[in-house]
């Protein structure tokens, strides 16, 4: 079956620095690719998402390509800010069909930013 | 838009009795999912919803959970009985149009046991 596979936390940054978070993921056919963030305290949040091979999504200076080659979706940012600390998911959806757009999500990584 | 309301946020119970959680889309959404996400994990799908029909309840352990989504709106999970295992948050979801949508989540449910 379908599964994600995102690289452990927590990360522990300072402020301005550069984050990456692996993911990785297994899926019959051609899956949509999505990042979650949940922040303290609150509910999942849609970050970004890309639905082809190469496609990039972006939001809040975060960033993701879907490569359909390493099987991945990598999340960057540039300069993190303390506003960041949140725990990040990465998801996958088979798309419209009999399942609809059911997620299978990574575990999660837990990311702090300090000032 | 209004959210995804869920209530209760909080609930204890001891094991063996029963619980149930409640949810509301956002108005218009067809499809409604609930997860479980135990502590340290991402969250699984329960079960799925298109409009007051079942479209995946695959994962749902059926001796002691139950859905439902009268009218294709509200929808309710119940517990009963609980175990110590069913420990988790439980989130709501919900999208709407065709294609790839992206699912919108309430603040969730977060249940002990005790």
């Amino acid at each position: 079956g379908d599964s994600v596979t995102q690289m452990e936390g927590p990360v522990t940054l300072s402020e301005e620095a550069f984050l990456t978070i692996n993911c990785t993921y297994t899926a019959t056919g051609y899956p949509s690719l999505f990042w979650y963030v949940q922040y303290p305290g609150e509910g999942l949040q849609l970050l970004l998402k890309a639905t082809k091979a190469d496609d990039k999504g972006s939001n809040k200076g975060f960033e993701a390509t879907y490569r359909k080659e390493t099987t991945s979706f990598h999340l960057e940012k540039g300069s993190v800010q303390v506003s960041d600390s949140a725990v990040y998911f990465c998801a996958l959806s088979d798309g419209p069909g009999a399942a609809g757009n059911k997620l299978t999500f990574g575990g999660g990584t837990r990311v702090l930013v300090k000032p | 838009e209004a959210g995804v309301a869920q209530s209760p946020r909080y609930k204890i119970i001891e094991k063996r009795q029963s619980v149930a959680f409640w949810c509301n889309p956002i108005s218009g959404h067809a499809t409604l999912y609930w997860y479980q996400q135990i502590l340290g994990q991402g969250p699984k799908l329960l079960i799925q919803f298109q409009n007051n029909g079942v479209v995946d309840d695959s994962q749902l352990p059926k001796d002691r959970f139950s859905a439902e989504r009268l009218k294709g709106v509200d929808s309710t999970l119940k517990i009963q009985p609980a175990k110590l295992e069913d420990s988790a948050v439980y989130l709501c979801a919900s999208s709407g149009g065709t294609g790839i949508t992206s699912q919108h989540f309430g603040d969730g449910t977060r249940l002990s046991i005790l």
